[in-house]
């Protein structure tokens, strides 16, 4: 079946760097792809997304990309600050052929003060 | 606006016993969705619903049952509580369009079954 793989599970960063996380789809007609952030005992919350026609999108300190030919997008966090410490959530998804929303399995980002 | 609103926060079945988790969004969404989150685990879709009157399995339906009778409201009943439905549920909704939405989730509902 479809799926979407996220990497990597864990992260830790020092306060101030960057932060990385790489998804990668697998169905070709997924055209949205929201990202999520998960603080403890809340809901996951949009963050950003990008739909199939851009290939980077910019939010202050977020910003994620997109690679459609490779089937993988990734999510860039700058300047990097202890509220960033949450889990994090990718997400592929297509209405072709009927609904369809896959979420990555999460990256759990600590940032150390 | 509330956004999504679940309730109860909490709660702890017996093997066997039933319950409905509540959820209701003001935001005039079409789709409505409910998610299980197992520790450590990512997001696995039970049922989910485009509008009033119409609802459909998603990944994992199984011991679950839903309604849609107004756009607000998106009840997830559970009959027959077991063990392995011990886990965070998250109801969601979106507004749809064909070009994809974001969700706005609840704040969840942790159910432990013993």
């Amino acid at each position: 079946g479809e799926n979407v793989e996220q990497h990597p599970s864990t992260l830790s960063v020092q306060e101030g760097d960057s932060a990385v996380i790489k998804c990668t789809y697998s169905d070709s007609a997924s055209n949205y792809f929201p990202w999520y952030k998960q603080e403890l005992g809340k809901g996951p919350q949009l963050i950003i997304d990008i739909r199939s026609n851009v290939g980077e999108k910019k939010d202050q300190r977020i910003a994620v990309t997109l690679n459609k030919t490779a089937k993988h997008f990734s999510l860039h966090i700058t300047e990097t600050q202890p509220e960033d410490s949450a889990v994090y959530f990718c997400a592929a998804s297509s209405r072709t052929g009927g609904f369809k929303t896959i979420f990555g399995a999460g990256t759990r980002l600590f940032v150390k003060a | 606006n509330a956004g999504v609103t679940q309730t109860p926060k909490f709660r702890i079945l017996k093997i066997g016993q039933s319950m409905t988790l509540q959820c209701a969004q003001d935001m005039n969404h079409n789709y409505m969705y409910w998610y299980r989150q197992d520790p450590g685990m990512g997001l696995k879709l039970i049922y989910y619903s485009v509008g009033a009157g119409i609802t459909d399995k998603g990944e994992v339906p199984n011991g679950y049952n839903v309604s849609r009778s107004t756009t607000e409201d998106f009840p997830l009943r559970l009959e027959l509580a077991a063990p392995s439905q011990t886990s965070v549920y998250f109801c969601a909704s979106s507004y749809s369009s064909d070009r994809g939405d974001g969700y706005t989730f609840g704040s969840g509902t942790r159910l432990t079954v013993v």
